[in-house]
């Protein structure tokens, strides 16, 4: 057990919705960072929140969107779902903001019919 | 963009066997990680390198941050079927925040 918790596990939605994925960290960390696993294009860095700020983007569309709240807990929001959105979206924590380890939480799987 | 390139894409070994893969770029990482992914499953931390030369063993693995920085191996002597899986090496660009960059996976199967 990493400590993340990743909520819900599995969701399955439809093209045009809206979806918002939770993530906590484990106790102690301040950095939240969300990735996207794809069979195609393997583990993608979307997106690192530090102590509620914005610390570093990837190539996270502008559909998508995140924030970190003042318990540190993180949400990613997903909308207008495409179906290449279908993925694995993890999150991972560490304590501070970079040459740190990163502890993943078990991802949540999105379907998107 | 930052890519790494890791091989061998898949494995098939016996058990007993030693193991060796490798992650390699034409960027300098401050930072290396190896990962191991079961199905179903997030990524789990295995071994984090932050000097380069470092070697760092945990159990039955072994990996070092190349002296260039520009590259890391994780080796694992005597497998067993447990160490069935995905391993990923994943490594951290200077002024980057805590983005990683990962490689593209190693698929290891072990067979009794």
């Amino acid at each position: 057990d990493s400590g993340v918790t990743q909520t819900p596990k599995h969701l399955i939605t439809a093209t045009g919705q809206r979806v918002t994925l939770r993530c906590s960290p484990r106790s102690g960390d301040l950095s939240v960072y969300w990735y996207q696993q794809s069979l195609d294009q393997g583990l993608q860095f979307l997106i690192q929140y530090y102590n509620g700020e914005e610390r570093a983007k990837g190539n996270i569309l502008e559909r998508f969107s995140a924030q970190q709240f003042p318990d540190l807990h993180s949400e990613l929001n997903l909308s207008s779902l495409e179906l290449g959105d279908s993925a694995l979206y993890f999150c991972a924590s560490s304590v501070n903001s970079a040459n740190q380890p990163q502890h993943f939480g078990d991802g949540t799987r999105l379907s998107i019919l | 963009g930052q890519q790494l390139n890791q091989s061998p894409q898949s494995m098939f070994i016996q058990e007993g066997e030693d193991v060796s893969m490798n992650c390699t770029s034409s960027s300098i990482f401050n930072t290396w990680l190896w990962y191991k992914q079961d199905p179903g499953e997030g990524p789990v931390l295995l071994i984090a390198l932050y000097k380069a030369g470092e070697l760092t063993s945990n159990g039955r693995l072994t990996a070092q941050f190349g002296i260039t920085r520009k590259d890391s191996f994780l080796n694992i002597s005597a497998s067993i079927p447990s160490d069935v899986g995905i391993y990923f090496c994943a490594g951290q660009l200077a002024n980057q925040g805590g983005k990683l960059i990962f490689g593209q996976g190693t698929e290891l199967s072990v067979k009794p």
